[in-house]
């Protein structure tokens, strides 16, 4: 069953560090997202991705993140100089198109110290 | 305030019982709603969808009930097992609002063997 791959599992970074959190959606998905979950709350949007443009971001979405689909499989997301409330589990997640479900992969744990 | 909210925390059921899980919403925007099941350090798992034209979608063992006249949506787990224990979120898509997941509080569902 096809699903979306996240790496690494877990990031440990010092605070100011840039990091890149990769994902590979699944094949034959248009749509891109990132959310994240701090832990013990509730999973946050964070940007949407379509037709290699951002379509929609949060507030959280400052300009310390960025995202970026490089070639034809994968879609990252960089944080540019990490603060500690950045912590969280990072979730990517692909789609087939508007108002359909999101696929999540499993997540990326960042921790900044 | 939160559009998506859960109405209990914590749920616990007997094995075998059936189980319904609660949310509202308050947004009458809101036209496409997703339930997602969540395990301990895992990626949010799609179980079930309901379109705002439905009241009611059934799955295997599952089973969405939508209210819009109160801006309610219930997930029913029948004979619920073990492997049911995470933690359930409702999700919402608004026609005004792209591709867009808000998610609720999420609420924790115990089964007890």
């Amino acid at each position: 069953e096809p699903e979306v791959t996240q790496t690494p599992s877990h990031q440990v970074t010092q605070m100011g560090q840039e990091v890149i959190l990769r994902c590979v959606p699944i094949s034959n998905h248009l749509y891109f997202y990132w959310y994240r979950q701090i832990l013990g709350q509730k999973v946050e949007f964070l940007v949407s991705f379509y037709n290699n443009e951002i379509s929609e971001k949060s507030e959280i979405f400052d300009d310390q993140f960025s995202v970026e689909r490089p070639d034809g499989s994968n879609f990252t997301l960089k944080i540019r100089s990490t603060k500690l409330e950045d912590s969280a589990m990072y979730f990517c997640a692909s789609g087939t198109g508007r108002m359909t479900e999101a696929f999540f992969g499993q997540g990326t744990r960042l921790t900044v110290v | 305030g939160e559009s998506v909210g859960l109405h209990l925390p914590t749920l616990s059921v007997q094995e075998g019982d059936n189980s319904i899980i609660n949310c509202a919403y308050s947004n009458s925007a809101s036209d496409y709603f997703i339930w997602y099941k969540q395990e301990s350090g895992k990626g949010p798992q799609f179980i079930i969808d309901i379109r705002s034209n439905m009241d009611k979608r059934q799955g295997q063992r599952v089973t969405v009930l939508l209210n819009k006249t109160v801006k309610h949506l219930s997930l029913q787990i029948a004979a619920t097992q073990p492997g049911d224990s995470a933690v359930y979120f409702c999700a919402e898509i608004r026609s005004n609002a792209g591709n867009m997941l808000t998610f609720g509080g999420g609420t924790r569902l115990m089964v007890k063997p």
